[in-house]
């Protein structure tokens, strides 16, 4: 149980396009989920944290008008990443928590995508 | 606000080793704590997790972990370990009460060699 399903899990996309991601939750719904970016040899850093039938928190100095996050349902989350340049390229790697936010249920992650902007 | 400290940033052993992974913690507030595992190309997949009461935690393939609120440290150790254990190993930590987000160390390579 409690499957976090990310898509696409790679992507490669000319500099200027834009490119969404889909992150669901398959068998529980998902109040919150977070979206992290993965740099090659580094850690996860939360980008935003999205919350569905409310506006997204974003981390400082993450631009939210270029990393568009759409919580539309309980159970899906899509970040769009728009006007992508060379150096959006990342491993963007979604999460939920099947539990209570708060209550020290492990998030679950999706299995990333791999963007590659040419 | 939390911060991770994983000190070593590789870790290579031979099969059938020992290996500790060290972690370390600073917060103000109560945590909770997490060992997930990243292969190459994939999302992170739960180790074991601290939340509250017996302070050894272990997973169901061999691995431990203890929590020393003292010492602020939830190192992951394991005694005996495999080829196919050869992963990337987060540490993280959540705030308790929060809505969840993890801060996650910079991760321990763990290169396992026959």
């Amino acid at each position: 149980g409690a499957v976090v399903s990310q898509h696409p899990s790679w992507v490669i996309c000319k500099s200027g396009t834009s490119v969404k991601i889909e992150c669901r939750s398959l068998d529980f719904q998902a109040t919150t989920m977070f979206w992290y970016r993965q740099f090659p040899k580094q850690s996860l850093m939360l980008m935003a944290t999205s919350n569905e039938g409310s506006k997204a928190t974003y981390e400082q100095g993450v631009e939210k008008d270029k990393f568009l996050i759409n919580h539309a349902s309980l159970t899906l989350s899509t970040l769009t990443v728009t006007s992508a340049h060379p150096e959006d390229s990342s491993f963007y790697i979604c999460s939920a928590p099947p539990g209570g936010a708060g209550d020290g249920s492990p998030l679950h992650f999706g299995n990333g995508t791999r963007l590659t902007v040419t | 606000a939390q911060s991770v400290t994983q000190l070593d940033s590789q870790v290579p052993v031979f099969e059938e080793a020992p290996v500790e992974l060290r972690c370390n913690y600073s917060s103000s507030v109560s945590v909770y704590l997490f060992w997930y595992v990243q292969y190459p190309n994939q999302g992170l997949q739960l180790l074991l997790k601290y939340l509250s009461g017996s302070t050894l935690v272990e997973s169901i393939n061999g691995f431990e972990a203890e929590f020393n609120k003292s010492q602020t440290s939830f190192h992951l150790r394991k005694p005996s370990v495999h080829i196919s254990d050869t992963a990337e190993y987060f540490c993280a930590v959540s705030e308790r009460g929060s809505q969840g987000n993890l801060i996650f160390g910079k991760g321990t390579k763990l290169s396992v060699k026959p």
